[in-house]
């Protein structure tokens, strides 16, 4: 079955940076596209970042424009989010998530549980 | 990148129906069949109801339906049961390469 594994959150001062990892397994990884989602406390559901199955079309919320990047790495069956100049409004809990069959344009389909990312001095 | 609008809440009794819309502009939900909607528990990860806008996940309940009308997208939940009371999210893609989600909607069954 589907799994997606994510780490790297934590406590970080503002400013600095932080990578999260996802690694995945139970489906053939190199074949879909993936969605970074993260959730603030108490709050709702928040498009972060896509990439596409091989890593050469992808896209960043405008909140994180330029502060963020979303990569993978096939070989390994791992996407990757790369956090720089966290502020204190990008803490949220981090789903990675697998696109929906069937289109490059879907949603996501499976989560992982998530990995929190508190910024915070 | 503006959040589609969803009700804050919305309530129903066990074994009837209820209706949460998705409201977002022509640049989404008018323009794409790509709407999938969430299921979400407390503490938990979403869970994929609804994909392509109708489409149920296999072995889904065919007690979740889904349709669209023109910038709105709707997922209805007929006999309602104590287990359906969640938070739900709809997500549709945005053009460019971007995706938006709803603001969320906490179903309470009565």
């Amino acid at each position: 079955q589907v799994q997606l594994v994510e780490s790297g959150g934590g406590v970080v001062q503002p400013g600095r940076s932080l990578r999260l990892s996802c690694e995945a397994s139970g489906f053939t990884f190199s074949d879909y596209g993936m969605h970074w989602v993260r959730q603030a406390p108490g709050k709702g559901l928040e498009w972060v970042a896509a990439t596409s199955y091989d890593g050469s079309n992808k896209n960043h919320a405008d909140s994180v424009k330029g502060r963020f990047a979303i990569s993978r790495d096939n070989s390994k069956n791992t996407l990757y989010l790369q956090m720089n100049s966290l502020r204190a409004e990008d803490t949220a809990v981090y789903y990675c998530a697998k696109k929906t069959a069937g289109s490059s344009f879907n949603c996501p389909d499976y989560w992982g549980q998530g990995t929190l990312v508190t910024v915070s001095s | 990148q503006s959040a589609l609008t969803q009700p804050a809440s919305v309530s129903g009794s066990p074994g009837q129906s209820i209706t949460i819309s998705c409201t977002g502009t022509s640049s989404d939900v008018g323009s794409y069949n790509f709407v999938s909607w969430y299921q979400q528990h407390p503490g938990k990860a979403p869970k994929l109801m609804i994909y392509e806008g109708i489409k149920r996940p296999s072995g889904l309940s065919n007690r979740f339906s889904g349709s669209k009308s023109g910038n709105t997208a709707s997922l209805t939940i007929s006999g309602l049961q104590a287990d359906d009371e969640a938070d739900y999210y709809c997500c549709s893609y945005a053009g460019s390469t971007t995706w938006v989600f709803g603001g969320g909607t906490k179903v309470t069954v009565l």
